[in-house]
């Protein structure tokens, strides 16, 4: 069974300021995807990143970066310099191969991200 | 703007009532899925649908009913639902359905059962 872990529920920073979302996960497949998606107030589930298995490079996209670290089971995302528009809920998401998409999307309870301006 | 659009945006309805969600995506996906989101609660798989054919049924109750006329639409059909019910339903479409592809999802409808 897969299970995604985001134990932050919810975050409150001050505009400009650094912000990092925690994302744990367990899988027993060895080829696996991860995702993070962003929820704005208007109700759609925005795609950020995608990043398999085999890939522990870090990625950086603008203000965003993603920490993938196979050892601890995580993938971290971080925005610098935090803006108000940045205020949504965020979801990690895993998708195994065993599952071969028949069982979507496995996903976190979300962090709700609060940008103080 | 994902390309996957879903009507009503906002739905109230009584227990004995009978309604039909609707979602549609122009991005020439061939995979559908409905989700529900409920407060505090992770995204639930509820059916996927690849190529018009119906592929997973995650336990969902029968007074949920999906139908997928071709790639493009989506429906849900709701009867007789339970308060409990009440959450965001999403839609979503991906290019096929296969673990390693994004899903690119609706605004979802806010369903209200009273």
């Amino acid at each position: 069974a897969q299970k995604v872990t985001q134990a932050q529920t919810e975050i409150s920073v001050v505009e400009k300021e650094d912000v990092t979302l925690d994302c744990v996960y367990e899988t027993r497949d060895t080829t696996y995807y991860l995702f993070w998606y962003k929820q704005p107030p208007s109700g759609e589930l925005v795609f950020l990143i995608r990043r398999n298995s085999f890939d522990e490079q870090n990625e950086i996209s603008g203000r965003y970066s993603w920490n993938f670290q196979k050892s601890t089971s995580s993938f971290n995302f971080t925005i610098t310099a935090s803006q108000v528009v940045d205020s949504a809920v965020y979801f990690c998401a895993l998708s195994g191969s065993s599952g071969g998409g028949a069982d979507g999307l496995t996903f976190g309870k979300g962090t709700h991200l609060i940008i103080q301006p | 703007e994902t390309g996957v659009t879903q009507t009503p945006r906002h739905l109230v309805m009584g227990m004995t009532n009978k309604k039909s969600l609707k979602c549609e995506q122009h991005l020439g996906h061939n995979a559908m899925y409905w989700y529900k989101q409920s407060a505090k609660k992770p995204l639930e798989l509820m059916f996927v649908y690849n190529f018009k054919e119906q592929t997973e049924n995650n336990s969902v109750p029968s007074r949920f009913s999906p139908e997928c006329p071709n790639s493009s639409h989506l429906f849900l059909h709701l009867h007789t639902l339970q308060p409990e019910d009440s959450a965001l339903y999403l839609c979503a479409s991906s290019q096929e359905k296969a673990f390693n592809t994004e899903a690119f999802f609706g605004q979802g409808t806010r369903l209200t059962v009273v």
